[in-house]
């Protein structure tokens, strides 16, 4: 009974290195999102998808790729991290995105850091 | 432009008493709302949400209130519990965007529930 499993938990790297976050859910959930939290921001919208092989942007897709080849896993990838990309990274998942009666679920976040 | 905002960044209540967090928000097109709870080194986990269509959502100790002409929506807890104490984040959804699931965030309140 996981939930959410988000992998790392922490992460230095140096600027131009490229880095994927790994996201997991085992409660075969259909919608997976990635978040950002910065400090004063609240969690802002990467990326999501509504189900395996459809992937759509939110609020603060740049400098971010995200792929859904399964069901169960939704990794974000940095292609060439920038100092702006250091935050908390938080994924979730809910049953639908179509429902407002199933809430989502978050992992326990990525604490990331852009040398 | 934050369209979800949460004032306060911090209240400290007595062990007990009522606590009372509060939400604006600006877009008209928000049909969904919810606080999510979040503790230190963790995921936010999901406490209570509220349609537009209803005006006051109850659960155990908390309360949902919800005024839409004011676009204002607050929590309440009662009575407040030291194991209470987080980052409240309020979140916000348009059921028109296709997705229900996308969340808007305010920037979070940090409740201190004091002995």
């Amino acid at each position: 009974n996981a939930g959410v499993t988000q992998t790392p938990k922490f992460q230095v790297l140096k600027t131009g290195q490229s880095m994927t976050l790994q996201c997991a859910q085992d409660m075969n959930h259909e919608y997976m999102s990635w978040y950002r939290q910065d400090p004063g921001m609240g969690l802002r919208l990467i990326h999501y998808s509504v189900g395996a092989g459809i992937t759509d942007q939110g609020e603060v897709p740049n400098g971010y790729n995200v792929s859904r080849s399964t069901t169960e896993d939704f990794p974000l990838r940095l292609l060439s991290a920038a100092p702006s990309q250091t935050s908390v990274y938080f994924c979730a998942s809910s049953y639908s995105g179509q429902d407002h009666n199933q809430p989502q679920h978050f992992g326990d976040g990525t604490r990331l850091s852009i040398l | 432009d934050q369209q979800v905002k949460q004032n306060s960044p911090s209240l400290s209540v007595q062990e007990g008493r009522i606590s009372i967090l509060n939400c604006d928000y600006t877009n008209s097109m928000f049909d969904y709302f919810l606080w999510y709870k979040k503790y230190p080194a963790e995921g936010p986990t999901f406490l209570i949400s509220i349609s537009s269509i209803k005006d006051k959502n109850e659960d155990g100790r908390f309360t949902v209130f919800l005024n839409k002409s004011a676009k204002h929506l607050s929590l309440h807890i009662v009575p407040s519990q030291p194991g209470d104490s987080a980052v409240y984040f309020c979140a916000a959804s348009a059921t028109d965007t296709g997705t229900a699931s996308k969340l808007t965030f305010g920037t979070g309140t940090r409740l201190q529930v004091t002995l």
